[in-house]
This record gives structure tokens, C-alpha cells and sequence, in this order.
């Protein structure tokens, strides 16, 4: 079966823009996390959705934030872009809590 | 914040050897997984090891658990060039949410 696939693989924005980043899940998945990845902080929690509701949040400021549609899929998006921002984004799906995740390849944005 | 936390924070052996790497937590947990992750990209899912378990292996990994102790560790036997990534453990707290530690870097030598 397809994995879960990211989109955007490569992004590079300029400060003060915004950006979305997709994420599909592996199909009968309905969780889906995001993930934040530097080298300086490692892996950060941003958000999980399941069934189009948010269920857990991390601790992010309010430029980021996410939605989930009826087929599981996911977005992410980023407002007022800033340097710090620059990072790999993750996103992973799960078929329930209790559950290993299946991770994307990544989104890797570059903020200029 | 991270409250997991991988050691060594780096590894390095010869191919052929064994390769151990610690995990230790501050919180009550669900279970705890693995991942292995190669030159920044996408996290592999290793194992999954759930609270009640002490042990549990895959292939030639092997994963012990002791909640009174709050550690975890992974050892992969035989190891090969393929191995060569920075592994993670990754505990699910109460709120079934995982929590990353900094993971340890492997490098097989050949």
C-alpha cells in the first residue's frame, strides 16, 4: 500500500510570507501528527487531527496551524513566515492510538 | 518540552558487533516505540513495546522495557552498513502522545 506521502518535498519562502504544506495519510489512517525538525531542537510536536478534529496540540505559537478534510488528508500552514521557521516538516499517520506511526518523507522549508 | 532521552548520544562499532542504545523517561507511559531515521529524512517505525511488556524482539532487534526504572533499551545484533542512522525513542504518555528525545547516531563501520 502507498505510504503516507508529503507534499512539497523542497520549499523555500521568503520572511513574512505564509506557506501550506499537505500531508495523505496511508489510506484507512484516520490520525494524523505533524512535526517539527531541527538540528538545534530535534523533534517538536505541532498537532494531531483525527476524524477533521484537532486532538492534541503542541506548544506553537498560533501562525501555525492545521485542518484535516473527510478523507483523512492533512494540511499545515505557516503565516508570517520567519527564519526560525526553517525546519523539516513531518507528518505521520497512524491507524490508532496504541499504534506505531508511518511517517512521511518530509517537507523541507527554507525561509530566506 | 523533550522528556526522552537517548544514550549514548552517538555510537560507533564495527560492522559485525552489537550496537545498544538506552532510553529513559520522566513519565507514566502507554508503550514505547522505536524509530530509525537516515540522513534527515522520513522516521522509520522499528517496534513497539507496550507498557505491560519486558522484552519483545524483531528480527535483530531486541527491546527491553522497565517502567519502575523508566528505561528502555534497544540492541540490534549482527549490525551492517544499512544500520548506520540516528535511532529515537519515542514514549506515548497518558494523552497518547509521543514524546522525542534527541536520538543517538549510529555509524557502522565497515
Amino acid at each position: 500500500k502507498a505510504g503516507v506521502t508529503q507534499t512539497p518535498r523542497y520549499l523555500i519562502k521568503t520572511r513574512g510570507q505564509q506557506v501550506t504544506l499537505s500531508c495523505s495519510p496511508i489510506s484507512g489512517h484516520r490520525s494524523v501528527s505533524w512535526y517539527q525538525q531541527t538540528p538545534g531542537q530535534g523533534l517538536q510536536f505541532l498537532f494531531e487531527y483525527f476524524s477533521e478534529t484537532q486532538r492534541n496540540k503542541g506548544n506553537f505559537p498560533g501562525r501555525f496551524s492545521g485542518r484535516q478534510f473527510s478523507n483523512s488528508r492533512s494540511e499545515m500552514n505557516v503565516s508570517t513566515l520567519e527564519l526560525g521557521d526553517s525546519a523539516l516538516y513531518l507528518c505521520a499517520s497512524t491507524f490508532g492510538q496504541g499504534y506505531g506511526y508511518t511517517f512521511g518523507s518530509g517537507t523541507r522549508l527554507t525561509v530566506v | 518540552s523533550q522528556q526522552g532521552e537517548e544514550d549514548p548520544q552517538a555510537l560507533s562499532i564495527q560492522e559485525g558487533e552489537n550496537a545498544t542504545m538506552n532510553c529513559s523517561y520522566k513519565t507514566s507511559i502507554n508503550n514505547l516505540q522505536w524509530y530509525r531515521q537516515n540522513s534527515g529524512r522520513g522516521l522509520v517505525h522499528l517496534i513497539l513495546i507496550r507498557s505491560n511488556e519486558r522484552e519483545k524482539h524483531s528480527g535483530r532487534l531486541r527491546v527491553t522495557l522497565d517502567t519502575s526504572k523508566k528505561s528502555s533499551s534497544l540492541l540490534i545484533t549482527a549490525s551492517r552498513a544499512a544500520d548506520t542512522a540516528s535511532y529515537f525513542c519515542a514514549p506515548m504518555d497518558s494523552n497518547y502522545q509521543l514524546i522525542w528525545g534527541a536520538g543517538t547516531k549510529l555509524i557502522i563501520k565497515p
